[in-house]
Order: C-alpha cells, then structure tokens, then sequence
C-alpha cells in the first residue's frame, strides 16, 4: 500500500541557510501534517493543512512557512538555519477532517542537520 | 486538549503482558484515546483508539474506566520488537491536531 512520502531523507546545512522539505500524502488524503522531533525529544506538532488551506498551527517558528499544493502534496520551508533546527521532520497525512477516525500515517522523516 | 500523563518507562520480558496506564483527568466529552507506537528514527505508527470500555485489535487492547479519566494499553505476549516508545494522545478526532506528550519508553528483554 501507498504509504506517505517525504524528501529529502537527510539534509545538511549551513547556518543561516534554507531548506525545503517535501511531503507527498497518501492517495485520496487531503490533509497533511507537520511534526518535528528533536533529538531525544517527543514530536512537536508545527503545522496542518486541509484542502490546501493552514488549518493548525502549532509552534513552528516565524522563520519556517508551509503550503499545500492543488495536488495535495506539502513543502516545509526554512530559512535562516539555526543549530537548534536539527531535528527529524515528520510529515503525516490523514482522511478528511471531520470524518476520519484520528489515525495519522507518518512517513519515515527528513532528517535536518544544521552545522 | 486534555494533558496526559504516562509513565517515562518500563521494563518487561519476551512473552510478558504489558499494560501502560495513561492519566488524562480533564478529557472532554468529545475526546478520543489514541495510542502511537514509535521506533527510532521512524514516524509513529498507530495502534489502537478507544473511546469507552474495552478495545480490541490484533496488536493490543484498550481499557477505559467509566470515568474515562485514565486508559491502559495493553500489550499481550511482547517480544523485543516491541521495544518502542509508546504515546497516549488525547483529542476530538477529526476536529483538532493530536498532540504528543511524554511517551512510555517500553524495553523488552530477552
């Protein structure tokens, strides 16, 4: 079965610098998650789309955007890289909200490494 | 949401019983009780959601008190595979983003 998609699996940069990751959901989800999880930490929950519009915001820092695309498929852009950005990047999706059962499906993470 | 509370770790043995009690005293009325299973360096992986009373499916059960104030996971017969990091979430699915607490670190062990 589709399972959902994310690239880069790894990703190092420089301070300052910007990344991007991207997320491709299941097929016929449209509605997407962002979670970060810090080395030795719980998963933050940063951001939510549903039909290409934000839907949760969580504690994703003003130096981070995100969007869903008209094919349902996510980026995760940061900029101005700091240390403390080094972390495993999840993205998750899921049925639509309102019906679904509450059951997100990861996918297997972008880790970030800010040097 | 509803805060939870789970314990930070537990150890068991391969083929023990493994019940994580979750503490969630200001559920809504709304709420589910979900469980996520994670590996490391791996996304979380579902388990099981309850809402009342007792849940079953073929990886583990789910037991609500009436009060539903509390959950238990409960996972039979465990192997070293098992070892993970369990979350208790909290929420009205559907609704409103499922946040992670302080999982359970679970080691089993030969």
């Amino acid at each position: 079965a589709a399972g959902v998609i994310q690239s880069p699996r790894h990703l190092i940069k420089e301070k300052r610098e910007t990344a991007t990751l991207k997320c491709y959901p299941i097929p016929r989800h449209d509605t997407v998650y962002w979670y970060q999880q810090g080395p030795g930490q719980d998963p933050q929950f940063l951001i939510s789309f549903y039909e290409k519009m934000q839907s949760d915001k969580g504690s994703i820092p003003d130096r981070f955007s995100a969007q869903q695309f008209s094919d349902y498929h996510s980026e995760l852009n940061m900029s101005s890289l700091e240390l403390g950005d080094s972390a495993l990047y999840f993205c998750a999706s899921s049925l639509e909200r309102g019906v679904n059962t509450g059951e997100l499906f990861f996918g297997e993470g972008s880790r970030l490494t800010v040097l | 949401l509803a805060k939870t509370t789970q314990p930070i770790s537990m150890d068991s043995y391969e083929g023990q019983e493994v019940n994580i009690t979750c503490s969630h005293n200001n559920i809504a009325t709304n709420d589910y009780i979900t469980w996520y299973q994670q590996f490391p360096s791996q996304g979380p992986r579902f388990i099981i959601q309850g809402y009342k009373t007792k849940v079953t499916n073929e990886v583990a059960s789910l037991f609500i008190p009436a009060d539903r104030k509390s959950s238990t996971l409960s996972l039979p017969r465990v192997s070293l595979s098992d070892t993970a990091v369990y979350y208790c979430l909290v929420g009205d699915i559907g609704y409103s983003t499922l946040t992670f607490g302080k999982g359970t670190m679970l080691l089993v062990s030969p």
